[in-house]
């Protein structure tokens, strides 16, 4: 598949904001999620943006998308310990998705 | 519930000796896919399926075997396992659509010594 990098770890205080990076090469990709894994657990889609978006939020997400640089980001505002999980980059041109490594991101009070 | 179920949880194997896991979902979804996750790697695509009979290599399908003979399960066929194939594995279905959420089954950890 494509290549799709992130940052391996983030550590983030209780009630700052994360931010987590990704960056992609496949210029067709038309779809790019975040899915969020807990320990033990299987991975969940947390938000998807297309392609010809630069932004969308949703509550206490805000995904920010630079099409011409390929970099895609998730803020977490006011980060809470239940927040403390791996998170997937994602990108798809169709059915198939190409994963990231993901980050483990740890919250500390 | 819309799910996706895996058996069994958690396997530990020996070389050589065949062994399935199965995966069934319960939303009627075309598309169903194996991964397998390891650290540092992320989630890696072994095989996946667009319907019943249909099914394609993703991009790591050496040593696995899939079959598609009914639209809800898929299972994952290791013919004879071996130490890298020690993984998560994970299932996980979608309607197929561009852009949809593809659902994941609880996953599936295989230890083969």
């Amino acid at each position: 598949g494509e290549d799709v990098e992130q940052s391996l770890f983030l550590s983030v205080r209780e009630g700052d904001s994360s931010v987590i990076n990704c960056t992609y090469t496949d210029s067709s990709s038309t779809y790019l999620y975040w899915y969020k894994q807990e320990p033990g657990a299987g991975l969940q889609l947390l938000t998807y943006i297309f392609s010809n978006m630069d932004m969308k939020q949703d509550q206490r997400l805000t995904v920010l998308l630079n099409k011409k640089d390929k970099h895609l980001s998730l803020r977490i505002a006011d980060t809470q310990t239940g927040d403390s999980a791996i998170y997937f980059c994602a990108e798809s041109s169709d059915y198939k998705l190409s994963f990231g490594a993901g980050t483990t991101v740890t919250v500390r009070a | 519930e819309a799910q996706v179920t895996q058996n069994p949880r958690y396997l530990i194997t020996v070389t050589g000796k065949k062994l399935t896991v199965t995966c069934s979902q319960n939303m009627n979804h075309e598309y169903m896919s194996w991964y397998r996750q390891d650290p540092g790697l992320g989630l890696r695509q072994i095989y996946y399926s667009m319907n019943v009979e249909v099914t394609d290599k993703g991009d790591v399908p050496e040593g696995y075997k899939v079959s598609r003979k009914e639209k809800r399960n898929f299972p994952l066929i290791l013919e004879s396992p071996s130490p890298n194939q020690t993984s998560l594995y994970f299932c996980a279905s979608s309607r197929g659509l561009p852009g949809d959420e593809q659902y994941f089954g609880p996953g599936t950890r295989l230890t083969v010594t």
